[in-house]
């Protein structure tokens, strides 16, 4: 159980454009989700919270703007980065909390050229 | 400030050799304390919470046990599919993770 679904896995974008990562959780219902990202050997670095029907919680130095997080539902967050730009491109987690406990999906890598 | 400080960066043993890793953390208010396994190019698998000192949580090779600054990943005759990243969060005011321990166990 506690499984968490990432869409797309990959994906390259050229810069200026912007692209969506959706985040399911498949047996449970996620009040809480979580975005982090992660840079070649460091740690995941939280983004943004974001809870069912309400406003993301968006870490210290994360943009707002650039980065929008929806959570419309138990089981869907999406995070679209808009305006993409090199700088951007990493590896995009999320995780559902259940019980206090976080499950994440299987990463998005972001390439932006 | 909160802090999570894993060690050592990387590990390499021979299969069998137990070893233990190491989670060093300063939190105001430990909410909860969890292990992560995290192959490359993939999202952390869960392994376990602990939320008290003294408390002690065994998974197959893996054993974790916690004291009010750190915690210890304890593994036991491990195989190469054992190798893997393991990561350490805190939960105090937030969620910090530590920069992981890269484990490599030799055939």
């Amino acid at each position: 159980g506690a499984v968490v679904s990432q869409h797309p896995s990959r994906v390259i974008c050229k810069s200026g454009t912007s692209v969506k990562i959706e985040c399911r959780s498949l047996d449970f219902q996620a009040t809480t989700m979580f975005w982090y990202r992660q840079f070649p050997k460091q740690s995941l670095m939280l983004m943004a919270t974001s809870n069912e029907g309400s406003k993301a919680t968006y870490e210290q130095g994360v943009e707002k703007d650039k980065f929008l997080i929806n959570h419309a539902s138990l089981t869907l967050s999406t995070l679209t980065v808009t305006s993409a730009h090199p700088e951007d491109s990493s590896f995009y987690i999320c995780s559902g909390e259940l019980s206090y406990e976080q499950y994440f999906g299987p990463g998005t890598r972001l390439t932006v050229t | 400030e909160d802090q999570v400080t894993q060690s050592p960066e990387a590990l390499r043993l021979q299969e069998g050799e137990s070893s233990s890793l190491n989670c060093s953390y300063t939190v105001s208010g430990l909410r909860g304390l969890f292990w992560y396994r995290q192959d490359p190019g993939k999202g952390p698998e869960f392994l376990f919470t602990l939320y008290s000192a003294g408390e002690e949580k065994e998974k197959e090779r893996l054993k974790a046990t916690l004291t009010k600054k750190e915690s210890f990943l304890h593994i036991t005759a491990p195989k190469p599919e054992d190798s893997a990243t393991y990561l350490c969060a805190v939960h105090g005011d937030k969620i910090i993770f530590g920069k992981g321990t890269r484990l490599h166990i030799l055939p």
